[in-house]
């Protein structure tokens, strides 16, 4: 009965490639994000949808492509990966985009680029 | 000055004890306001929202100083399981931007 699911949970790939990272929920919620964790643990918001239309869209290299293609699913694809994208990357959702909300977490995608 | 700062820590505090920490945030507009724990390696989880008049749930109290612009937590009597990272959270004037604090880690010692 997991709420917020994703799919690798790691992710070890060379620099160069692209990937793909799935999240799931299971909520019912309008909205979903994509934050990046880096090592020093901050959590940066990269982008967040809300019934499937792009709300936020921070200053994240143009590589990064988020896709929604119902509310339940938002994915991210990374192109052509670099050190610096070495990462968690926690996909969450809320019922609506109210700044109220609590936000539900996936259990992370620890992405490695050697 | 970081929109939103915490004390990284480790507080190191003995088992039953009380700990308190503080958070400040630099935007005088922000209306919404939460706490958070993050277990190690694993998602953050909300702990708590903070309400303009101060609220409590068990042996955690959360209050709000707009006029200084910082938050706090307070655990009472705490357990081992307590051990965690804290994060504050604050939204961003308007929008719908929530903005994370990079945390205060806690060590309950027994």
């Amino acid at each position: 009965d997991t709420a917020v699911s994703q799919t690798p949970k790691y992710l070890v790939t060379q620099m160069g490639n692209d990937k793909s990272i799935k999240c799931e929920q299971n909520l019912g919620h309008d909205t979903m994000y994509w934050y990046k964790q880096d090592s020093k643990k901050f959590l940066k918001i990269m982008f967040s949808y809300n019934n499937k239309e792009l709300i936020i869209n921070e200053t994240v290299p143009n590589r990064f492509s988020p896709k929604s293609p119902d509310k339940a699913h938002l994915n991210l694809h990374i192109n052509s990966l670099e050190l610096g994208d070495s990462a968690v990357y926690f996909c969450a959702s809320s019922q609506d985009l109210g700044q109220a909300y609590e936000q539900y977490f996936g259990p992370g995608t620890r992405l490695t680029v050697t | 000055r970081k929109e939103v700062e915490q004390d990284p820590g480790p507080f190191n505090v003995p088992e039953g004890a009380t700990v308190a920490f503080n958070c400040t945030y630099s935007n005088s507009a922000s209306q919404s306001f939460f706490w958070y724990r993050q277990d190690c390696r694993k998602e953050p989880k909300l702990l708590m929202s903070v309400y303009s008049s101060g609220n409590e749930d068990g042996r955690f109290t959360a209050q709000l100083n707009r006029a200084s612009q910082y938050i706090s937590l307070l655990i009472r009597d705490s357990k081992l399981s307590d051990s965690a990272t804290y994060l504050c959270v604050v939204n961003k004037r308007s929008n719908y931007q929530l903005i994370w604090g990079a945390g205060t880690k806690l060590i309950i010692k027994p």
